[in-house]
C-alpha cells in the first residue's frame, strides 16, 4: 500500500499569502495518477488538480500543482477567505487509492 | 449536468449490513468508474473501491471480506453492501464518478462528480 503523509498538518496564514502544501508518497507515483481535493466543513470533496498539475474547469489559476516520484506540491498563489478548507492528495497509482491524511488551511 | 444521490438507512446495527444506494441524474453510467468513498467523524477520507459500468470491481484489502459494490444499469444506480459493520464503520459514505482520461500512453483518474454524503451510525 502507498501512504501519502501530508505536511504540514495545519497551515495557518493570512488572506493574500501564498500557502505551499505537501504530499508525500512511501513508494514513486506516477504523476498522472496524483490528484488533489478541497474539501469545506459540511460539504464533499472538490477536485482541484489531476495528473499533479491540471487544473480541474472551473479552478482559479491561483491554484498549481507539481511535482513527481514521491514528492507532491499544492501551491495557492494568493490565498482567497474561500480557500481556508481542508486539502487531500489521492493516488491512482495502485490498489488501494489511498488519501493523505489532509492538511486544514486555517485563517491567521 | 451529472448529479450523484446517495440514500440509505442512517443507522445501522452492530454486526448487521450497511446497505447504500448511489442515484445518477442527468447522465448515464456507461463509460464511467463509480466509486465509494468514506469519512469517520473528524477525520479523512478513505477510499472503499469502485465499479466499472461493465461490472468490474476493484476494493481496498482492507474491507474486501466485506464490500460488494454492484450496479444496475437500468435503473442508473450503483450501490454499497458492508457486512458485520461495527462502531469503526460509523462515517459518512460518499459516492463519486471516477473520470478515466485517455493522454499519451496513459490515464488520468480522478473522482469529479461527489454525492452530498450519507451519514451512517453503527450502534446499537
Amino acid at each position: 500500500e502507498i501512504v501519502l503523509t501530508q505536511s504540514p498538518g495545519t497551515l495557518s496564514l493570512s488572506p493574500g499569502e501564498r500557502a505551499t502544501l505537501s504530499c508525500r508518497a512511501s513508494h514513486s507515483v506516477s504523476s498522472s495518477y496524483l490528484v488533489w481535493y478541497q474539501q469545506k466543513p459540511g460539504q464533499a470533496p472538490r477536485l482541484l488538480i489531476y495528473g499533479a498539475s491540471t487544473r480541474a474547469t472551473g479552478i482559479p489559476d491561483r491554484f498549481s500543482g507539481s511535482g513527481s516520484g514521491t514528492d507532491f506540491t499544492l501551491t495557492i498563489s494568493r490565498l482567497e477567505p474561500e480557500d481556508f478548507a481542508v486539502y487531500y492528495c489521492q493516488q491512482y497509482g495502485s490498489t488501494p487509492n489511498t488519501f493523505g491524511q489532509g492538511t486544514k488551511l486555517e485563517m491567521k | 449536468q451529472v448529479q450523484l444521490q446517495g440514500s440509505g438507512p442512517g443507522l445501522v446495527k452492530p454486526s448487521e449490513t450497511l446497505s447504500l444506494t448511489c442515484t445518477v441524474s442527468g447522465g448515464s453510467l456507461s463509460s464511467y468508474y463509480w466509486s465509494w468513498v468514506r469519512q469517520p467523524p473528524g477525520k479523512g477520507l478513505e477510499w472503499i473501491g469502485y465499479i466499472y459500468y461493465s461490472g468490474g470491481t476493484d476494493y481496498n484489502p482492507s474491507l474486501k471480506s466485506r464490500v460488494t459494490i454492484s450496479i444496475d444499469t437500468s435503473k442508473n444506480q450503483f450501490s454499497l453492501k458492508l457486512s458485520s459493520v461495527t462502531a469503526a464503520d460509523t462515517a459518512v459514505y460518499y459516492c463519486a464518478r471516477v473520470v478515466a482520461v485517455p493522454a499519451l500512453g496513459y490515464y488520468y483518474y480522478f473522482m469529479d462528480v461527489w454525492g452530498q454524503g450519507t451519514t451512517v451510525t453503527v450502534s446499537s
